[in-house]
């Protein structure tokens, strides 16, 4: 199985930046997903990296580094929208195919 | 398209009684996952299917949870008997592929 460690809660400004850290150990890496989730909402899908880099989705950025175990989350221009739960999930290469293994989740914050 | 429909929303039943989760994944994804989310556990993957066949069930808590797909636009997770550990918000999810997982509104049960 894999360890997934990210903060348990960040809160910023809004129109600022925040960026959310996720590391990860894994006996065989195979794809890091972000998701978001609102209270009381379902998980919606932000991103996956599979290789090494920065994946760009407008405001949202994600980034691997899978040597680290580590990917980040980035959230530029900050809404009060943006408020809500990142869950990083990783999948593992012994694992079938579908099985996602999710962290904790970051409780995000934006203030006024 | 109407996304991943579940029913229902709210279910309250007592321990000891059979619980019938339904969800009607998107057309056309040939995926189906089955997560369970507690405050305590976070999110978890109880079962998923592949082409109405379950390809993993290794997250199903023990024999009173079962899960089934009879067709490609049906399926249900029966909790028998319950009991209140097993209240949590259940999601239904379908995928096209598994890198991109469309989750359904939920189903909060509470047992009691």
């Amino acid at each position: 199985g894999q360890n997934i460690d990210q903060p348990t809660e960040m809160t910023a400004t809004e129109g600022a930046i925040v960026q959310i850290n996720c590391t990860y150990q894994t006996s065989g890496f195979n794809g890091l997903f972000w998701y978001q989730q609102h209270a009381g909402e379902a998980p919606t899908f932000l991103s996956y990296n599979v290789l090494d880099g920065l994946e760009e989705k407008g405001r949202f950025s994600s980034f691997l580094s899978r040597s680290k175990g580590y990917s980040y989350l980035l959230l530029k221009e900050l809404q009060m929208k943006d408020s809500a739960s990142y869950l990083c999930a990783v999948r593992d290469r012994g694992d079938s195919w579908g099985k996602l293994q999710f962290g904790a989740g970051t409780q995000v914050v934006v203030t006024p | 398209d109407a996304g991943v429909i579940q029913s229902p929303r709210h279910e309250v039943t007592e321990m000891g009684q059979e619980v019938t989760l339904r969800c009607k994944p998107i057309s056309g994804h040939d995926y189906l996952f089955w997560y369970r989310q507690t405050m305590m556990r976070g999110l978890e993957l109880l079962i998923y299917f592949n082409n109405n066949v379950p390809i993993d069930d290794s997250g199903m808590p023990e024999d009173r949870f079962s899960a089934k797909m009879p067709n490609a636009s049906f399926s249900t997770l029966k909790i028998q008997p319950s009991e209140p550990r097993d209240s949590a918000v259940y999601f239904c999810a379908s995928s096209p592929d598994t890198d991109t997982q469309y989750f359904g509104p939920g189903t909060r049960l509470t047992v009691l």
